[in-house]
Order: structure tokens, then C-alpha cells, then sequence
């Protein structure tokens, strides 16, 4: 089955270390995604890609960092610059064909937490 | 920039009756998708329901139906005969294209059996 796969499922970071995310999808999809959620807040954009070796800012983009060079994988480094990392952290793919839009795949999300 | 809004924190409904959750959403776009997704406690995101801004009639998924007024900017999500596997977070979302979806503050739908 096609879909998005996020690891971990947990993640724990100690205090001035980087981490990595890892998002893979087998979707064919051109364009991929970070969103970060925090209680209360909904959903807010870190990073996106919408083809392979490019890539811009979110909304929250500081303190993180991404690469996309290959299509299927879209990684995000959580920095030590990131003052406040934890929280749940989602990926996602989509694919729009001229003005048709159909629709943002969601991975099952990391939990990271700075112990 | 385009806002949503979900102006609802918490919806709480018995289970077979129906519930309404709202969203209003600011763009000076014309032409536009407007989504509604689920987040259980899994935390999946599951796209419910999908509404093209040029199409006069509301969409409609089994017992998830939309009220779509366009002048209004008004995207609200209607379900009919509450289930149980209903509970859940459910977040109104505007997509910019390939560019990201912006997102309201989500309700948490409570289902009382």
C-alpha cells in the first residue's frame, strides 16, 4: 500500500543535541511537508518541498533545518537552536494536477521531548 | 495571508444525533479547495471531506456533509447520526496548492453514549 512512513514513533532529545526525522513516501507525490503541533495551536508549517533539491520556509521555520535529495524522502533536523522542540511532529505529501487539488497524505507523526 | 478559523475548542453530542462544527476561513482568492480532517487519538490525520470553492453544491461523504457559503466564508462540517469512532479532533484547513495547507485551532468532538 502506498503511504508515508515516519521513525521514529518517539523521539527524546537531550539539551543542545540535533536530531533527525525521517519521512518516506512511496506516493510518487512531487511535494512534501512539515507541520509541527502543539496543544491548542493546530497545525503550523516548518518546511516544504515541492520538487527534489528545493525547498522553502514555513511559518516556524528557525531552528529547523531540511534536505530533499531524493523524491521519496524529506527529512527534517531538529537544531539546537530550537529552543522549545517538543512537540508532535507530522509529515506530509500531496500531488495537484493544474487547478485540481486532491488532498495533503499524513504520515502517523514523531513525538519528540527534550529530557 | 489566508486565516482559518474554528471558533468551537469543544463540541460534546450523544450518540445518533447530528453536530455541527464551524470554520470561517479569510482569502481573496476566487478559486479554492477547502478541506476538513480528523485526528483521533492515534493522531492520524484523515481527510473527511473535500469542498471546491467553484462548486455550488455541498459536499457530501456518507454522514459527513458540508455547509459551504462561499460570500459568507463559512466552511462548516455536519455530521449525521454521531458515532462513537467519531470522537476525535476534527481541524478545518485551507490548502495554498503545492505551497501548504493552513490550519485552524481544531475542535475536539466529544461523543456521549
Amino acid at each position: 500500500d502506498g503511504g508515508i512512513t515516519q521513525s521514529p514513533k518517539y523521539l527524546f532529545r537531550k539539551e543542545g543535541q540535533n536530531v533527525t526525522l525521517s519521512c518516506e513516501q512511496n506516493l510518487n507525490h512531487d511535494a512534501m511537508y512539515w507541520y509541527r503541533q502543539d496543544p491548542g495551536q493546530g497545525l503550523r508549517l516548518i518546511y516544504y518541498s515541492q520538487i527534489v533539491n528545493d525547498f522553502q520556509k514555513g511559518d516556524i521555520a528557525e531552528g529547523y533545518s531540511v534536505s530533499r535529495e531524493k523524491k521519496e524522502s524529506f527529512p527534517l533536523t531538529v537544531t539546537s537552536a530550537q529552543k522549545n522542540p517538543t512537540a508532535f511532529y507530522l509529515c506530509a505529501s500531496s500531488v495537484t494536477t493544474g487547478q485540481i487539488n486532491y488532498g495533503y497524505t499524513f504520515g502517523s507523526g514523531t513525538r519528540l521531548t527534550v529530557v | 495571508a489566508q486565516t482559518v478559523t474554528q471558533s468551537q475548542p469543544e463540541m460534546s453530542v450523544q450518540e445518533a444525533e447530528t453536530v455541527t462544527l464551524s470554520c470561517t476561513y479569510d482569502t481573496s482568492e476566487s478559486d479554492y479547495y477547502l478541506f476538513w480532517y480528523k485526528q483521533p487519538p492515534s493522531r492520524q490525520m484523515i481527510l473527511v471531506i473535500r469542498q471546491e470553492a467553484y462548486k455550488q453544491q455541498n459536499a457530501t461523504e456518507n454522514r459527513f456533509s458540508v455547509n459551504f457559503q462561499k460570500a459568507a466564508k463559512s466552511f462548516s462540517l455536519k455530521i449525521s447520526d454521531s458515532q462513537l469512532g467519531d470522537a476525535a479532533m476534527y481541524f478545518c484547513a485551507y490548502p495554498h496548492g503545492a505551497d501548504g495547507l493552513t490550519f485552524g485551532k481544531g475542535t475536539h468532538l466529544i461523543i456521549q453514549p
